[in-house]
């Protein structure tokens, strides 16, 4: 089947600075998308979504950041803090899927350092 | 963000054993459910979809007799390993649309499952 990957598994970033994480899919047809942080041992918590009739959206520290021409979605978030430090996941959902039903990216663990 | 409940967080279980995972949504019903398997440093693998009232779906190369669902009800929904081996060892979330016509779905806090 299709999947969602991720470019980079590991990225540090100090703290104060932002943070770009990248996920590129490859299901043309994903109508749907969503970003989840997972901290070690919890689920994971929603953070944002985006549809694919939109190329960004914001929220608080957070904005996320769609091309479909290239079929790659970001996460950015903002004066990243030491609580950001966790694993994130990029989500999608097909049309063609059941609804409601995602496919997850690799994940990115993103380490904030002092 | 809709609540999410599971029970237990954590078991350990002698290899042969069937092991029941709770899934509660505490503040709305759902219809739909979902079971992800979730082993270390990988992502999370869709099993299967829970409906209330009916028969899961399940994803290729999942065992639906070794993994039962039952969502009897729309604020409850189990998992049962049965006969569990070393090899089933994992965190088993759940998660729950937000409601008729909504898209996010949100996630359970995850159950670690230890077979011995």
């Amino acid at each position: 089947g299709e999947n969602v990957g991720l470019h980079l598994p590991t990225l540090s970033v100090q703290e104060g600075d932002n943070s770009i994480i990248n996920c590129a899919y490859s299901n043309s047809a994903s109508d749907y998308f969503i970003w989840y942080k997972q901290e070690s041992g919890k689920g994971p918590q929603f953070i944002i979504d985006i549809r694919s009739n939109m190329d960004k959206r914001q929220g608080q520290r957070v904005t996320v950041l769609l091309n479909k021409t290239v079929k790659h979605l970001s996460l950015q978030i903002a004066a990243t803090q030491p609580g950001d430090s966790a694993v994130y996941f990029c989500a999608e959902r097909g049309t063609t899927d059941s609804w409601g039903k995602l496919q997850f990216g690799a994940g990115t663990q993103v380490v904030v350092t002092p | 963000g809709a609540v999410v409940s599971q029970h237990p967080s954590w078991v350990i279980c002698k290899s042969g054993t069937s092991v029941k995972i709770e899934c509660r949504s505490l503040d709305f019903q759902a219809t739909t459910m979902f079971w992800y398997r979730q082993f270390p440093k990988q992502s999370l693998m869709l099993m299967a979809t829970s409906n209330e009232g009916s028969k899961a779906t399940y994803e290729q190369g999942v065992e639906k007799d070794k993994f039962l669902i039952n969502h009897a009800s729309l604020t409850l929904s189990t998992l049962t390993v049965t006969s569990a081996h070393p090899e089933d060892s994992s965190f088993y979330i759940c998660s729950l649309l937000a409601g008729a016509g909504t898209d996010t779905q949100y996630f359970g806090p995850g159950t670690r499952l230890t077979v011995l």
